[in-house]
C-alpha cells in the first residue's frame, strides 16, 4: 500500500475559484501533515503544515485533516494563475521521525 | 530570509565517476536531509543526519552513497559510482527540530548521468 496517495489528475479551475485538492495516507501513527507547491523545474516551497484534526486557515489557503479518515486537504480560494502549480502532500511518517513521505502530487491549472 | 543553497545547480557526469552534491543548510537548524526527485516521478527520502551522524536512511541509499558535515556549514551527498539511473534532482533540506517539524527545501542540484 502507497504511503501516501494523491489520485486526483490535472485540475483545472478559472480564476477566482476554489481549487479543492485531496490526500490519502497509510500509516495511522502519522502525526505531521504538510503541503507544498512545486513549480516545474523549481524544488517543493512550503505551502501549510497541520498538526491536529479540523481546519488551519492561512490567507487563501485551508487545509482540512481528519486523523480517523487518514484524510487531508487543501483548498485554494480565490485562484489566482501564479498558483498553478503542482501541489504536492508530504506525511511525517513516524513522531519523532523525520522522514517525509510524499504523494506523486496535483497539477493545478489556474486559467485567466 | 533564512534559506537552504545548494551547488552546483546542474551536474553532467559520466557513468561511474564520482559526484559530491553540495548543500548549507539554515544556520540554527539541526536536522538535514537529501531526497531524489526522478524526472516525473515523486520525491523520494534518501537519508536523514543529525548530530553528525545518520539518522535514519532509505532503500535507496546503498553503499554508493555517503553523506558528511565536512565543516559548521557545509553538508554534502557524494555519490561513489554513478549509474544511469541516478539521474534526478537532488534536494537539501533542513529543519530546527525533529518529528514534526517543518522541513524546508533547497533549490536543488539536477544530476545527469551519460
Amino acid at each position: 500500500q502507497k504511503e501516501v496517495e494523491q489520485n486526483s489528475g490535472p485540475l483545472s479551475v478559472p480564476e477566482g475559484a476554489i481549487a479543492s485538492l485531496n490526500c490519502t495516507y497509510s500509516d495511522r501513527g502519522s502525526q505531521s501533515f504538510f503541503w507544498y507547491r512545486q513549480y516545474s523545474g523549481k524544488s517543493p516551497e512550503l505551502i501549510m503544515f497541520i498538526y491536529s484534526n479540523g481546519d488551519k486557515e492561512d490567507g487563501r489557503f485551508t487545509a482540512q485533516l481528519n486523523k480517523a479518515s487518514q484524510y487531508v486537504s487543501l483548498l485554494i480560494r480565490d485562484s489566482q494563475p501564479s498558483d498553478s502549480a503542482t501541489y504536492l502532500c508530504a506525511v511525517g511518517v513516524e513522531w519523532g521521525n523525520n522522514r517525509l513521505a510524499f504523494g506523486k502530487g496535483n497539477q493545478v491549472v489556474v486559467i485567466p | 530570509e533564512p534559506e537552504v543553497t545548494q551547488t552546483p545547480s546542474h551536474q553532467v557526469t559520466q557513468m561511474g565517476q564520482e559526484v559530491i552534491l553540495r548543500c548549507v543548510p539554515i544556520s540554527n537548524h539541526l536536522y538535514f536531509y537529501w531526497y531524489r526527485q526522478i524526472l516525473g516521478q515523486k520525491v523520494e527520502f534518501l537519508v536523514s543526519f543529525y548530530n553528525n551522524e545518520i539518522s535514519e536512511k532509505s532503500e535507496i541509499f546503498d553503499d554508493q552513497f555517503s553523506v558528511e558535515r565536512p565543516d559548521g556549514s557545509n553538508f554534502t551527498l557524494k555519490i561513489r559510482s554513478t549509474k544511469l539511473e541516478d539521474s534526478a534532482m537532488y534536494f537539501c533540506a533542513s529543519s530546527e527540530d525533529s518529528g514534526t517539524d517543518t522541513q524546508y527545501f533547497g533549490p536543488g542540484t539536477r544530476l545527469t548521468v551519460l
